[in-house]
């Protein structure tokens, strides 16, 4: 049974699209996140929802829309995609936010845009 | 924001030797951890350190939090291929934890 689950595994798309990604955990986790990691590895935080609420939105382009129907699903919206937008994106949760507890990643998105 | 600073970024060795990656940040950490991403995998948590001086070991792997809470470091015995892959460190930075840059072994059978 996966920890923290990730759709599509996959994306190419071309400029200018909109496109999502789901996440869900069945851990029970109060704390989720989406990370960028980029073609050299670093690990860059762009949100975190603590039992749906929004806490942290670094800043990243108002074209990436977080939502969380439920502390159980973290969503991300991307609109008008553009080349630099390729990366891995990884959800991941924690059992809350006080950054004292390890972190459960999903397997990943690799979005391409061509 | 608080940082935290990895080295080396890229660690090749021959299969038997030792590895270790380090970690530094300018500010006092409440705790560090440490996650392995295996190649095209996802980051997996490995331990948390959370004591001045702490010490842990698992298996061949043994980390290390510094007295001043303000590095730490991973160390790898007798590598093998299956440790291939890329190491972090992450400390708190108010709501979330903030990755170095990561530490890239590659392992010659």
């Amino acid at each position: 049974d996966t920890a923290v689950s990730q759709t599509p595994k996959y994306l190419v798309t071309q400029m200018g699209n909109d496109k999502s990604i789901k996440c869900e955990q069945n851990l029970g986790h109060d704390t989720m996140y989406w990370y960028k990691q980029d073609s050299k590895k670093f690990l860059k935080i762009m949100f975190s929802y603590n039992n749906k609420e929004l806490i942290i939105n670094e800043t990243v382009p108002n074209r990436f829309s977080p939502k969380s129907p439920d502390k159980a699903h973290l969503n991300l919206h991307i609109n008008s995609l553009e080349l630099g937008d390729s990366a891995v994106y990884f959800c991941a949760s924690s059992q809350a936010w006080t950054g004292n507890y390890g972190y459960t990643f999903g397997s990943g998105t690799r979005l391409t845009v061509v | 924001g608080q940082q935290v600073m990895q080295i080396p970024q890229y660690q090749h060795v021959q299969e038997g030797e030792d590895f270790t990656t380090y970690c530094n940040s300018s500010t006092t950490l409440s705790n560090i951890q440490w996650y392995k991403q295996r190649p095209g995998g996802h980051p997996v948590f490995l331990i948390q350190l959370v004591k001045s001086g702490e010490v842990k070991k698992q298996k061949r792997l043994t980390f290390q939090f510094g007295e001043a809470k303000k590095n730490s470091s991973l160390h790898i015995t007798a590598t093998q291929t299956t440790d291939v892959g890329t190491y972090f460190c992450a400390g708190p930075n108010n709501n979330d934890m903030r990755f170095g840059a990561g530490t890239r072994l590659t392992v010659k059978p």
